[in-house]
């Protein structure tokens, strides 16, 4: 398997643009996990869906970050109006489902908001 | 309130050399401690997960310790190589129905030659 797939690796945009983050996680895998890493706050838990349906949203910082799950293999994460303090290192992790299961973290995508 | 505090924050060694990272945690109720390497540029790769019942775990040169009276676990390095330079981080579990996960914010080692 090819592991949690990201893209775009690196993304610039101006403020008030739209952005969309994509995700595949690994075949099999019944939760999926995004995240927002910053060197301020470290690595943050944004949202999770277990077998595509999101279970805890309550990471995600306000009504301009939505996520989906239109079917197992694919995920995205919108921003829409970015804003420059969004820029951070976005995290898509996959996980077969128990508690002990370790998290299979993507490359990230870099997102950088001028 | 459920924190997990890592120390120390950044860490620089000569090549060789061993070191000592630590976690404390006031993570209640808890499940299990793991610790994740991230390298520069990278999503973090899991290193170890220690459970209530264990005490010591190596992976190599590396070799977790947990404290669950206390409440503490360490990451010990032997004879660290150039490739050990990476942010560690260590996340508590403390769910045992899904995935409720506190994360450090992590120690940044540099290993120098």
């Amino acid at each position: 398997d090819a592991g949690v797939i990201q893209s775009p690796r690196h993304e610039v945009t101006e403020m008030g643009q739209e952005v969309t983050l994509r995700c595949k996680p690994i075949s099999g895998h019944d939760y999926l996990f995004w995240y927002r890493q910053t060197m301020m706050r470290g690595l943050e838990l944004l949202i999770y869906f277990n077998n595509n349906v999101p279970i805890d949203d309550s990471g995600m910082p306000e009504d301009r970050f939505s996520a989906k799950m239109p079917n197992a293999s694919f995920s995205t994460l919108k921003i829409q109006p970015s804003e420059p303090r969004d820029s951070a290192v976005y995290f898509c992790a996959s996980t077969p489902g128990t508690s002990f299961d370790e998290q299979f973290f993507g490359p990230g995508t870099r997102l950088t908001v001028l | 309130k459920n924190q997990v505090e890592q120390s120390p924050q950044s860490l620089i060694i000569l090549e060789g050399k061993n070191c000592t990272l630590q976690c404390n945690y006031t993570v209640s109720p808890f499940s299990n401690l793991r610790w994740y390497k991230q390298d520069t540029g990278r999503g973090p790769v899991s290193l170890t997960i220690m459970t209530f019942s264990e005490n010591t775990k190596s992976n190599g040169r590396y070799t977790a310790t947990l404290d669950a009276d206390t409440k503490q676990s360490s990451l010990h390095i032997t004879a660290s190589q150039l490739s050990d330079s990476a942010s560690y981080i260590c996340v508590v579990n403390h769910n045992n129905a899904g995935n409720m996960l506190t994360f450090g914010g992590g120690t940044r080692l540099m290993v120098k030659p």
